[in-house]
């Protein structure tokens, strides 16, 4: 059964350090989409793309935050400066389409920890 | 946020028994809902979805209800497993977005 998969699983980077995260989605569908969930709050959306350009973003994608599909297969988040309070499990997420079934499908997350 | 609210922090039951989670929207924007099962270091599992022209959808053990007019869905597991203890979260798509709005999740123990 096809599946989102993302790596690294863990990292663990100092603050104002950049990382990237990587996601694969599942390779017929067209929507891309990140979440993270800080440890003991609810899952919230960061944004989604879809056609090379992102086509939702939250309150909290701000311009430390950048999402790429550098080839036909990969999507990436990448953090430029790193804070403590971007600690958390980021979950990539993708779909067939946005309208009609809206079922996201997701990786099993990265784990980051900023210190 | 809170426009998707699961109120029960927690649910045991006995295996084989029923297992009934809640959430509650405020949104009425929202058009399509849906239920996923996380573990713990996993990411959220999709079990089953609902749009809002039906009021019910049923696959296998799992059924999901809406009531528009309370705002209110439901996700019934019958008959509860063991497997099935984890964090049961549900989400909510407005009809002109692709962005899922989660509840806070909650956590279902299945006791043998």
């Amino acid at each position: 059964e096809p599946e989102v998969t993302q790596t690294p699983s863990h990292q663990v980077t100092q603050m104002g350090q950049e990382v990237i995260l990587r996601c694969v989605p599942i390779s017929n569908h067209l929507y891309f989409y990140w979440y993270r969930q800080i440890l003991g709050q609810k899952v919230e959306f960061l944004v989604s793309f879809y056609n090379n350009e992102i086509s939702e973003k939250s309150e909290i994608f701000d311009d430390q935050f950048s999402v790429e599909r550098p080839d036909g297969s990969n999507f990436t988040l990448k953090i430029r400066s790193t804070k403590l309070e971007d600690s958390a499990m980021y979950f990539c997420a993708s779909s067939v389409s946005p309208s009609g079934v809206k079922t996201q499908y997701f990786g099993p997350g990265t784990r980051l920890l900023v210190l | 946020d809170q426009q998707v609210k699961q109120n029960s922090p927690s649910l045991s039951v006995q295996e084989g028994r029923i297992s009934i989670l809640n959430c509650d929207y405020t949104n009425s924007m929202f058009d399509y809902f849906l239920w996923y099962k996380k573990y713990p270091a996993e990411g959220p599992t999709f079990l089953i979805s609902i749009s809002s022209i039906k009021d019910k959808n049923e696959d296998g053990r799992f059924t999901v209800f809406l009531n528009k007019s309370a705002k209110h869905l439901s996700l019934h597991i019958v008959p509860s497993q063991p497997g099935d203890s984890a964090v049961y979260f549900c989400a909510a798509v407005k009809a002109a977005g692709n962005k899922l709005t989660f509840g806070g999740g909650t956590r279902v123990l299945v006791k043998p």
